[in-house]
């Protein structure tokens, strides 16, 4: 059965720091890999997905990484801004089922 | 391009009755999902339709139920509210089931269960 976490589970920090949400998962036969924005009581935005035979994908301020055999991937967030006060959550796809399974998410505060 | 939509935005039942929750996906999608994501319990998978299908479905009663209609869009029912089912419900749709398809949620509905 895939498990996901994600570390930390809260973060706070200034206007204009570089910050890193970090996710990890049980199984290692993954699909891909998506990261979400949620904003509170709010439906999930897709920020990135790399798919399995992918190391790393880039939007923006954006970047994700991923290394399968380890069971991790990264969220890389430069230059952090007010806005990107959130949740992010990481879900991977695996096995036959084409569901998604979650991670309990990091609420990321950035501070003026 | 039009997003994947959902209603009611908010609905409110007691406990007992019978609710039902729609959600249209984006055009060209033929694949919807639904979860749930109750306080404290993170976001859990509960169905998943394809060209009129059930495909899957999560560890959820039977109560849970649901249907995609011809044209892509798909219902989701839940008897005998239970005060739980209190939640916010996601419904996500992707093309195909091709296992690579990026899932993109729409804005969800509100459940309160008095």
């Amino acid at each position: 059965k895939q498990e996901v976490t994600q570390i930390p589970a809260a973060l706070s920090v200034p206007e204009g720091e570089n910050l890193v949400l970090n996710c990890s998962f049980t199984d290692s036969a993954i699909y891909n890999l998506q990261w979400f924005r949620q904003d509170p009581g709010k439906g999930l935005t897709s920020l990135l997905l790399i798919q399995s035979s992918q190391r790393e994908q880039t939007s923006g301020r954006l970047n994700a990484s991923l290394d399968k055999s380890s069971g991790r991937s990264t969220l890389y967030i430069a230059a952090s801004q007010p806005g990107d006060s959130a949740t992010y959550l990481c879900a991977v796809r695996s096995g036959t089922a084409s569901k998604l399974t979650f991670g309990t998410g990091t609420r990321l505060q950035v501070t003026l | 391009e039009a997003g994947v939509t959902q209603s009611p935005t908010h609905l409110i039942k007691t406990r007992g009755q019978q609710a039902t929750l729609r959600c249209s996906p984006i055009s060209g999608h033929t694949s919807v999902y639904w979860y749930q994501q109750a306080l404290g319990l993170g976001l859990q998978f509960l169905l998943w339709y394809d060209e009129g299908e059930e495909r899957n479905r999560g560890n959820f009663p039977p109560r849970f139920s649901g249907r995609q209609f011809p044209n892509y869009s798909s219902e989701l029912n839940v008897n005998a509210l239970e005060l739980e089912d209190s939640a916010l419900y996601l419904c996500a749709s992707s093309l195909g089931l091709g296992a690579g398809n990026e899932q993109y949620f729409g804005p969800g509905t509100r459940l309160t269960v008095t």
